[in-house]
C-alpha cells in the first residue's frame, strides 16, 4: 500500500523554540494532507488541511500563526510549531489520500515534548 | 460526516473471532464506512471500507446491515498483536481527497491469551 512517512518520530524542545515536523508521501502524490493532534487517552483531532500550492485550512480553535503549515510540493507538507509551550506537547500525525484510492494513509506520528 | 457510536472497550480471547460493532444511523447514501485501528503510539492503520456490500480482505471482514445503519468489523482469528483502538468512520467517498476522516472515541480491543 501507499506509504506516508513522518519525521522526526520523537522530538524534545525547550519552551519558546520552534519545531518542524515533515510529512512525506513516498510513492504517490498528495494534493491534500491532513494534520491531527492526539493527547494521551484521547482520539485524533483534526488540526488543519494542507493544500499543495495554497493556504492551509485550519479547524476552529487552532491558531494558524502558531501552527504553520507549508505544502510546497505534491509529496511534502510541513507543520511548524512556533514558540512551543509545554501544553503543545502531544502526538502529531499526518495523513494523505491518494488521488486514485479512497483510503487515507497515515504517518507514524511525531511525539513532541516541550520542556 | 455522520457520527458513529462504538462501545468503549471489548475483550477477546486469542484465536477467537473479534466482532466490533458500530452504529451509524444517520449515514447518507454517498457515505462509506471505514475502519482504522491504532496501535499504541503509532499512526492509524487502514483496515477496510465499504459502501453497502460486505467486504473482506486479508485483515478483516466488514458486514454492513441492509439499511446501512450499522456495521460489524470481524477479525476472524484475533492475535495479541490485534490489541488496539479500532475506529469506525463514515465519510463521503469517491476518491475526493478533500474529505477528511473525523475520528470518534473508537473501541479499545484487548486480546487476551
Amino acid at each position: 500500500g501507499a506509504v506516508v512517512s513522518q519525521h522526526p518520530s520523537r522530538v524534545i524542545c525547550k519552551s519558546g523554540t520552534s519545531v518542524k515536523i515533515e510529512c512525506r508521501s513516498l510513492d504517490f502524490q498528495a494534493t491534500t494532507m491532513f494534520w491531527y493532534r492526539q493527547f494521551p487517552k484521547q482520539s485524533l483531532m483534526l488540526m488543519a488541511t494542507s493544500n499543495e500550492g495554497s493556504k492551509a485550512t485550519y479547524e476552529q480553535g487552532v491558531e494558524k500563526d502558531k501552527f504553520l503549515i507549508n505544502h510546497a510540493s505534491l509529496t511534502l507538507s510541513t507543520l511548524t510549531v512556533t514558540s512551543a509551550h509545554p501544553e503543545d506537547s502531544s502526538f502529531y500525525i499526518c495523513s494523505a489520500f491518494t488521488l486514485l484510492n479512497t483510503e487515507a494513509f497515515f504517518g507514524q506520528g511525531t511525539r513532541l515534548t516541550v520542556v | 460526516d455522520a457520527k458513529t457510536t462504538q462501545p468503549t472497550s471489548m475483550d477477546c480471547a486469542e484465536g477467537r473471532a473479534a466482532n466490533l460493532p458500530c452504529n451509524h444511523s444517520t449515514i447518507s447514501g454517498n457515505e462509506y464506512v471505514y475502519w482504522y485501528r491504532q496501535i499504541h503510539s503509532q499512526g492509524p492503520q487502514y483496515i477496510i471500507h465499504g459502501l453497502k456490500n460486505n467486504e473482506t480482505n486479508e485483515m478483516a471482514s466488514l458486514i454492513i446491515t441492509e439499511d446501512r445503519k450499522s456495521s460489524t468489523l470481524i477479525l476472524p482469528h484475533a492475535t495479541l498483536r490485534d490489541t488496539a483502538v479500532y475506529y469506525c468512520i463514515v465519510r463521503v467517498g469517491g476518491g475526493n481527497a478533500g474529505n477528511m476522516l473525523t475520528f470518534g472515541g473508537g473501541t479499545r480491543l484487548m486480546v487476551k491469551p
